[in-house]
């Protein structure tokens, strides 16, 4: 079956530093990739996504590059913010149909 | 605000009771999905609608769930004889066509006593 895996956190950063958050897959088939994003009281967003490998999600200072090879999508942004804390949700679908997700990763940015 | 919208926000109520959650998706979205969050996990698909016709049911959904959809607008969501293991946050997508993305409600938060 498809799955997602990324990082456990919570992840604590120092703002203005860098940030990974890894992201790898296993799928049946061809997936699109996504990065949801929840903010503290708020609904699901989308972030970023790709579509086929190589491609590569960005917004808001946030990337993700679809790697085909490693079966990954990590999100990187080069200098974080104290309003970039929210929970990062990795998913995936096949046919763009129903997304399956990972179990999120909690980012608390401290001035 | 057209985006899409949930009702109740909250609801608490006690074992064994019905509830019914609704969903308002994005005018024209055709697709509308319903998942299931439990606290520190990700979304877990429950069943999906193109216009008025269920087309997928998770196992996750057991008899005591059922979807409807009618006239491919507004879904319900009513779970029977709630349990315990209910409480969770439902949530509701929607998209245009199969290739967009999808679009996610506040969620409707569960407590069953």
């Amino acid at each position: 079956g498809n799955s997602v895996t990324q990082m456990e956190g919570p992840v604590t950063l120092s703002e203005e530093a860098f940030l990974t958050i890894n992201c790898t897959y296993t799928a049946t088939g061809y997936p699109s990739l996504f990065w949801y994003v929840q903010y503290p009281g708020e609904g699901l967003q989308l972030l970023l996504k790709a579509t086929k490998a190589d491609d590569k999600g960005s917004n808001k200072g946030f990337e993700a590059t679809y790697r085909k090879e490693t079966t990954s999508f990590h999100l990187e942004k080069g200098s974080v913010q104290v309003s970039d804390s929210a929970v990062y949700f990795c998913a995936l679908s096949i046919g763009n149909e129903k997304l399956t997700f990972g179990t999120g990763t909690r980012l608390t940015i401290i001035p | 605000d057209t985006g899409v919208s949930q009702n109740p926000r909250h609801k608490i109520t006690k074992r064994g009771q019905n509830v019914t959650f609704r969903c308002d998706p994005i005018s024209e979205h055709n697709r509308l999905y319903w998942y299931r969050q439990t606290l520190g996990q990700g979304p877990e698909f429950l069943t999906y609608f193109q216009n008025e016709a269920q087309l997928e049911k998770s196992r996750l959904l057991s008899d005591r769930f059922s979807a409807e959809r009618p006239k491919g607008s507004f879904s319900t969501l009513e779970i029977q004889r709630t349990e315990q293991g209910d409480s969770a946050m439902y949530l509701c997508a929607s998209s245009k066509t199969v290739q967009e993305t999808q679009y996610f409600g506040p969620g409707t938060r569960l407590l069953v006593l």
